[in-house]
């Protein structure tokens, strides 16, 4: 069974700086690795997805993220933030090889400051 | 290219009553799934369809859940005797069904689900 941790609930940040958000999963078997961006009383929207191949993951509105085996850990990164970015980031993972069933993080609420 | 559709939006049931969800997936998609987000929580996979055919019910309540994707119209889930504790947002997602491979979830707006 697969599972996932999104070390920190909240993360504040001031407009135009980098921010990081943490994600760690554990699984017996190889994955797939998902980040998705839920603004307020939205669906998600997927930001990025790692299958296989590179492990720096390139995503839309800035967003990548960088996926280490050995540390099992797929954190995802932006170098300068804007307003719009305050959302909600999921963190997600499914059994490679396998259907998409999806196993979500608690989640991470980005909220940017001016 | 209308994407996923939910509806209703927000619905509230007293206890007891029954509720209907509905999904309506993007166009071309013949995978459905489920999800469940509580409050102030992640999603969790509640179930998942392909027409005609449940593939995965393995995160469904054994009791007054239910779920089902037609052969034609929309996947329906079911909540029968609704309680306070299935208060939440109730997603769906679908997908192509691209063989030998992983294919992307779409989200839909989502169900938000009041009990009073």
């Amino acid at each position: 069974a697969q599972s996932v941790t999104q070390l920190d609930s909240q993360v504040p940040v001031f407009e135009e700086a980098p921010v990081e958000l943490r994600c760690n999963y554990s699984s017996s078997v190889s994955v797939y690795l998902f980040w998705y961006v839920q603004y307020p009383n939205q669906g998600l929207q997927l930001l990025l997805k790692y299958l296989s191949g590179s492990t720096l993951v390139k995503g839309i509105n800035g967003f990548e993220a960088e996926f280490n085996k050995s540390q099992t850990s797929f954190h995802l990164r932006k170098p300068s933030v804007h307003i719009s970015d305050t959302a909600e980031y999921f963190c997600a993972v499914s059994e490679s090889g396998g259907y998409n069933k999806l196993i979500f993080g608690a989640g991470t609420r980005l909220a940017v400051h001016p | 290219n209308a994407g996923v559709m939910q509806n209703p939006r927000h619905l509230v049931r007293r206890r007891g009553q029954e509720a209907r969800l509905r999904c309506s997936p993007m166009k071309g998609h013949s995978h459905v799934y489920w999800y469940r987000q509580l409050p102030e929580e992640g999603l969790k996979f509640m179930v998942y369809l392909q027409k005609e055919n449940i593939i995965d019910e393995s995160g469904m309540p054994k009791e007054r859940f239910s779920a089902e994707f037609p052969k034609e119209g929309p996947s329906i889930l079911r909540i029968q005797q609704v309680v306070r504790g299935d208060s939440a947002a109730y997603f769906c997602a679908s997908s192509p069904g691209l063989a030998g491979t992983t294919d992307t979830q779409y989200f839909g707006p989502g169900t938000r689900l009041t009990v009073l």
